[in-house]
């Protein structure tokens, strides 16, 4: 399995404000994923990051809002600009695992607390 | 648009019983991917167990096996000899087996919050 470390682990941020979050994996991966976690509620996919190309959004989600890097195999970050407190949640980078098992492994999360 | 329906927020099992966790989806693929995530207070995503569409035996890691009947589109986890270190956030999840690469991320349920009593 793949080892994904994710900075900062946690943060107090001020409405307004934008905040970088980076995503380390150990291992090539093709694509990397973004997912959004509200308190209390289950992961939502934000979009999918593949190396070289814009990445892709679900419904919901908006570029300017979050926007992501990738700029290599082994890294990406997730941006979340303009903070509101409603943007307090946990975000999970997620890269798939062994070829054909369709496995998905998860970073430990950033939890934004926006004020 | 696929979905996945846990329907039990919370269940709570004494230590050394067993439980069952219950999950149902829908979808008009025929070949995708089923798993059961744990989540503790770390928060850190952990993979419970994983189950292909296309085979038809259950999956079991250790004390952990699943109920899969795809026609009914059900997905129930087994918990057998429940530990303290159980408790936590169950996630059921789908992915599609049509990912082309594996573009496709999860699809989750809301959850299901295991409590372990002593």
């Amino acid at each position: 399995s793949a080892v994904i470390s994710q900075k900062p682990s946690r943060d107090i941020c001020q409405r307004g404000t934008s905040l970088t979050i980076q995503c380390q994996v150990d291992s090539q991966v093709t694509m990397m994923f973004w997912y959004r976690q509200q308190p209390g509620q289950s992961l939502t996919l934000i979009a999918t990051a593949n190396q070289g190309s814009e990445a892709t959004y679900e419904s919901g989600f908006v570029i300017d809002k979050f926007p992501i890097s990738r700029p290599n195999l082994t890294f990406s970050t997730l941006t979340v600009s303009n903070m509101s407190p409603e943007d307090s949640s946990i975000y999970l980078c997620s890269v798939g695992g062994a070829l054909g098992t369709g496995e998905l492994f998860f970073g430990e999360g950033s939890r934004l607390t926006v004020l | 648009a696929q979905t996945v329906t846990q329907s039990q927020p919370e269940m709570s099992v004494q230590e050394a019983e067993t439980v069952t966790l219950s999950c149902t989806y829908d979808t008009s693929e025929s070949d995708y991917y089923l798993f059961w995530y744990k989540q503790p207070p770390s928060r850190q995503m952990i993979l419970v167990i994983r189950q292909e569409a296309y085979k038809q035996q259950n999956a079991t890691e250790n004390r952990f096996s699943v109920n899969f009947q795809k026609a009914a589109k059900s997905f129930s986890l087994k918990i057998s000899d429940s530990q303290l270190g159980d408790a936590a956030m169950y996630f059921c999840a789908y992915r599609s087996a049509y990912s082309g690469g594996g573009a496709d991320g999860l699809t989750f349920g809301k959850g299901t919050h295991l409590i372990i009593q002593p």
